[in-house]
């Protein structure tokens, strides 16, 4: 049973324009929700995080909103550029008790086309 | 990734051998977590450590994989008697504390193949 969704496994976008990834979740206790970046053969990158207790939040050309009715978050990167190709992850952790591992999306690939 | 260590970077074993992974936290951090990632898949949480304590072991097998962080030293992620299906790229991350919104930072895995 997948607690964090990624439905697309892919997606390309034209340079300069505006990459959208998306993210679903099941569980209602989720607290914290990260984006990271993955290249290949590297480890995770943090890219932006957002609390349950906000809807947006910004850093530079990335922002993350969540719609917590919908259980469900975006990733936008505008504007886009070749260097961000590369493989994004959504995750989630619950909040409380000694919880603090992540649940981790399958990912989308992300092209961008110079 | 620069902070998070993780040795070796490609582990080759045979069945029946025993692998061991090694990750030494950023500078500060006293959590840390090993994750698995499958081919095409996301990564898989296995197990949370602080030092010289096991915090959740929820999502590692319960036959043949150990881990440890001891007070002084890296943080062990040990696999016996490998089978084919332990190939894969395990990960680990660390955290200067559970509580608050403080991201887990990656090292670069360790990608192991069972021969």
């Amino acid at each position: 049973d997948q607690q964090v969704k990624q439905n697309s496994p892919s997606l390309s976008v034209q340079e300069g324009r505006i990459s959208i990834l998306n993210c679903d979740y099941t569980n209602s206790m989720f607290d914290y929700f990260l984006w990271y970046k993955k290249y290949p053969a590297e480890g995770p990158t943090f890219l932006i995080s957002i609390s349950s207790i906000k809807d947006k939040n910004e850093d530079g050309r990335f922002t993350v909103f969540l719609n917590k009715s919908a259980k469900h978050l975006s990733l936008h990167i505008v504007p886009s550029q070749p260097g961000d190709s590369a493989v994004y992850f959504c995750a989630a952790r619950s909040g409380g008790g000694s919880q603090g591992n992540l649940i981790f999306g399958k990912g989308t690939k992300l092209s961008v086309k110079p | 990734n620069a902070g998070v260590m993780q040795n070796p970077r490609h582990l080759v074993r045979r069945r029946g051998q025993e692998a061991r992974l090694r990750c030494s936290p950023m500078k500060g951090h006293s959590h840390v977590y090993w994750y698995r990632q499958l081919p095409e898949e996301g990564l898989k949480f296995m197990v949370y450590l602080q030092k010289e304590n096991i915090i959740d072991e929820s999502g590692m097998p319960k036959e043949r994989f150990s881990a440890e962080f001891p007070k002084e030293g890296p943080s062990i992620l040990r696999i016996q008697q490998v089978v084919r299906g332990d190939s894969a790229a395990y990960f680990c991350a660390s955290s200067p504390g559970q509580g608050g919104l403080q991201p887990q930072h990656f090292g670069d895995g360790t990608r192991l193949s069972i021969l």
